[in-house]
C-alpha cells in the first residue's frame, strides 16, 4: 500500500500568520491528492482535491500544490477557525490512504 | 443540502458483530458511491471499503476483506456496514462518506455524523 507521510506533526502558528503543511507519498500518485480539515468532535471537511482545486465554499487563503510524491497545503493567513488537524489522502490507487495528520495550533 | 445521518453508538464484546446504518438525504442516492472510513482514538483515518449505490458493487480494503460487508437499501436511501469478529482494535469512530470520482479514484466530499463503536469485555 502507498504510505502518506505528513509533516510536521504539529505546527504552532499565530493568527494572521501563514502556514505550510507537507504530505509525501511513498510512490508517485500524479495529482490525485485531497486535503481535509478536522476539528475536535467533527467529521473531516474537504478543502482541496486534485492537489490544487479548492472545494466549494473554501476560502482563497487555502491553496494546494504539488505532483508526483510531494504535496503542499498553504494557508496564507490563519483565522481562528483554521486551527485544526489537516489530513491528506491519496486516491491514485486502491486502497484509499490517509496521512497521519498535521495539527495546526495557536 | 447533502447529509449523511448515522445510527447511534454501539458497545460490543470481543468476537461479536456490529451493524451500522447511515441514511442519506439531500442528494440522488444512486448517483454516488458511498464509503466507510474509521478513526481510532488519536489515529489516522482508515478506509474500509465502498459500494456503488446504483448497482451494489463493492470493494473492500484487503485488511478488512471477509470481515466487513457493505450493503445499501435504495428504497430508503440507507447504507449499512456489518463488521464481524470484533476486537479491541476495532474500537473507533466510524464514518459513512460520499465519494466523488476524481481524476483517478474517489475523494470524499460529504461525511456522516460518525458512530462510535466500543469493543470491550
Amino acid at each position: 500500500d502507498i504510505v502518506m507521510t505528513q509533516s510536521p506533526a504539529t505546527l504552532s502558528v499565530s493568527p494572521g500568520e501563514g502556514a505550510t503543511l507537507s504530505c509525501r507519498a511513498s510512490q508517485s500518485i500524479s495529482t490525485h491528492v485531497a486535503w481535509y480539515l478536522q476539528k475536535p468532535g467533527q467529521p473531516p471537511r474537504l478543502l482541496i482535491y486534485d492537489a490544487s482545486t479548492r472545494a466549494t465554499g473554501i476560502p482563497a487563503r487555502f491553496s494546494g500544490s504539488g505532483s508526483g510524491t510531494e504535496f503542499t497545503l498553504t494557508i496564507s493567513s490563519l483565522q481562528s477557525e483554521d486551527f485544526a488537524v489537516y489530513y491528506c489522502q491519496q486516491y491514485n490507487i486502491w486502497p484509499l490512504i490517509f496521512g497521519g495528520g498535521t495539527k495546526v495550533e495557536i | 443540502q447533502a447529509q449523511l445521518t448515522q445510527s447511534g453508538a454501539e458497545v460490543k464484546k470481543p468476537g461479536a458483530s456490529v451493524k451500522l446504518s447511515c441514511k442519506a438525504s439531500g442528494f440522488a442516492f444512486t448517483s454516488y458511491v458511498l464509503h466507510w472510513v474509521r478513526q481510532a482514538p488519536g489515529q489516522r483515518l482508515e478506509w474500509l471499503g465502498w459500494i456503488n449505490s446504483a448497482n451494489g458493487h463493492t470493494k473492500y480494503s484487503q485488511q478488512f476483506q471477509g470481515r466487513v460487508s457493505i450493503t445499501r437499501d435504495t428504497s430508503s436511501n440507507t447504507l449499512h456496514m456489518d463488521m464481524s469478529d470484533l476486537t479491541s482494535e476495532d474500537t473507533a469512530l466510524y464514518y459513512c462518506a460520499r465519494g466523488v470520482l476524481g481524476a483517478s479514484l474517489y475523494y470524499i466530499d460529504v461525511w456522516g455524523t460518525g458512530a462510535m463503536v466500543t469493543v470491550s469485555s
